[in-house]
Formats: C-alpha cells, sequence, structure tokens
C-alpha cells in the first residue's frame, strides 16, 4: 500500500522568503506526481504534475523536483506572498489510483 | 484546466435522513470520477472509484449501502448518504480525470460540508 508523507506539518514565514515543501512515497512505481493546493473550506487546485519520467516542472514561481528512485519530491515556492497561504498536498499515482499526504499548512506573514 | 462542479457546497442534516452530493464534469466527459472524505487536518481518503454504467468500486472499510454512488452519464456522478448519522460529518470532494499516464491530470469539485445533526 502506498504511503505518502509531507514535512513538515505546518510552515510559517515572512513574506519574501522561499518556501520549501518536502514530500516522500514508498511505492516508486508511479505514474505521476501532482501538487495541488487546498485553501480552508474549499476544493483542490492543481499547481504541477509531473509525470514519472522527468525530473522538474515548473510553473511562474514554483518549481517541482521529482526523485522517484528514491521516492521523494519538492515544492519550491518562490519569493513567497501572503497569498500563498494555504495547505499544500502532494499526490502520487500507482494502482490506478491517487495517494495523498496530509499536506503541509503555510502562513506567509506579511 | 478542465471544470469539475460539486453541489452543494454545505449541507446540514438531520440524523436518519439522505443526502445527496453532486460532481459534474463541465467541459470534458469522465468515465471515471472518485468520491473522497477529507477529516480536519488528514489528508484525503479515497472511498470509491466511479465507473459510468457500472458499478462502483468501494475501499476496504467503506460501507456500499450506506455511500451509495450512481454514475449515470458521462458528466455526472452522484453520492448518496444513507440515513446519515453525526460521525458521517465530514468534507466530501469528488475528482473526474485519470491521471494515468499521458498528462492527464486529476480535476477536483469545490467539496461538500456535511454536517448532520
Amino acid at each position: 500500500k502506498q504511503e505518502v508523507t509531507q514535512i513538515p506539518a505546518a510552515l510559517s514565514v515572512p513574506e519574501g522568503e522561499n518556501l520549501v515543501l518536502n514530500c516522500s512515497f514508498t511505492d516508486s512505481a508511479i505514474y505521476n506526481l501532482q501538487w495541488f493546493r487546498q485553501d480552508p473550506g474549499k476544493g483542490l487546485t492543481s499547481l504541477l504534475l509531473i509525470q514519472s519520467s522527468q525530473r522538474e516542472q515548473t510553473s511562474g514561481r514554483l518549481n517541482a523536483s521529482l526523485d522517484k528512485s528514491s521516492g521523494r519530491s519538492t515544492l519550491y515556492i518562490a519569493a513567497s506572498q501572503p497569498g500563498d497561504s494555504a495547505t499544500y498536498l502532494c499526490a502520487v499515482f500507482n494502482d490506478y489510483k491517487l495517494s495523498f499526504g496530509a499536506g503541509t499548512t503555510v502562513t506567509v506573514r506579511a | 484546466g478542465a471544470v469539475v462542479s460539486q453541489h452543494p457546497s454545505r449541507v446540514i442534516c438531520k440524523s436518519g435522513t439522505s443526502v445527496k452530493i453532486e460532481c459534474r464534469s463541465l467541459d470534458f466527459q469522465a468515465t471515471t470520477m472518485f468520491w473522497y472524505r477529507q477529516f480536519p487536518k488528514q489528508s484525503l481518503m479515497l472511498m470509491a472509484t466511479s465507473n459510468e454504467g457500472s458499478k462502483a468500486t468501494y475501499e476496504q472499510g467503506v460501507e456500499k449501502d450506506k455511500f451509495l454512488i450512481n454514475h449515470a452519464s458521462l458528466t455526472l456522478s452522484t453520492l448518496t448518504v444513507t440515513s446519515a448519522h453525526p460521525e458521517d460529518s465530514s468534507f466530501y470532494i469528488c475528482s473526474a480525470g485519470v491521471p494515468g499516464g499521458g498528462n492527464t491530470e486529476a480535476f477536483f469539485g469545490q467539496g461538500t460540508r456535511l454536517t448532520v445533526v
């Protein structure tokens, strides 16, 4: 059974600082990995999708890396803003289903 | 990205009644949709996989007679919580799109906050 772990569980940084969010998974036989953002009481917004054959994906201030062999992914958010405050979830797809981590709750202080 | 609409966003019901939650893919056809449950400060737990025109596949520990899933068309799946009890209070989220191979992403609805009183 796939287990997905996200560290840290919570993170508070001043505005402008770079954010580093970590995700690890136990079964490396994944099709892809997806990072999501969730605002309180809301659904999920897809941020980045990394295929298993890729090493990283970038979108604006966001960059996600994937090391499938070691079962790790890292989401970098450059120059954080208060609007980046949310919970960030990573999910891996294998065995025809998505397995989620518990998320990292980020607070960016103005 | 594709749009998945979930309705209602919030519902309060009395214990013992049934509640129906709808999940629609607005601009694409989805032969497969997924239903998740999320407890506060916890991850999303997959409840079942909904397949158009056939029976849903439930995850271990999920009562299929309590959580009825119907996927009657390529754009609509419904989850009915039957004889709801306070312990069924939770955040329910659906998704459409199967992220297997290619660049297909999973797209999520806005979620439904169910409170059973």
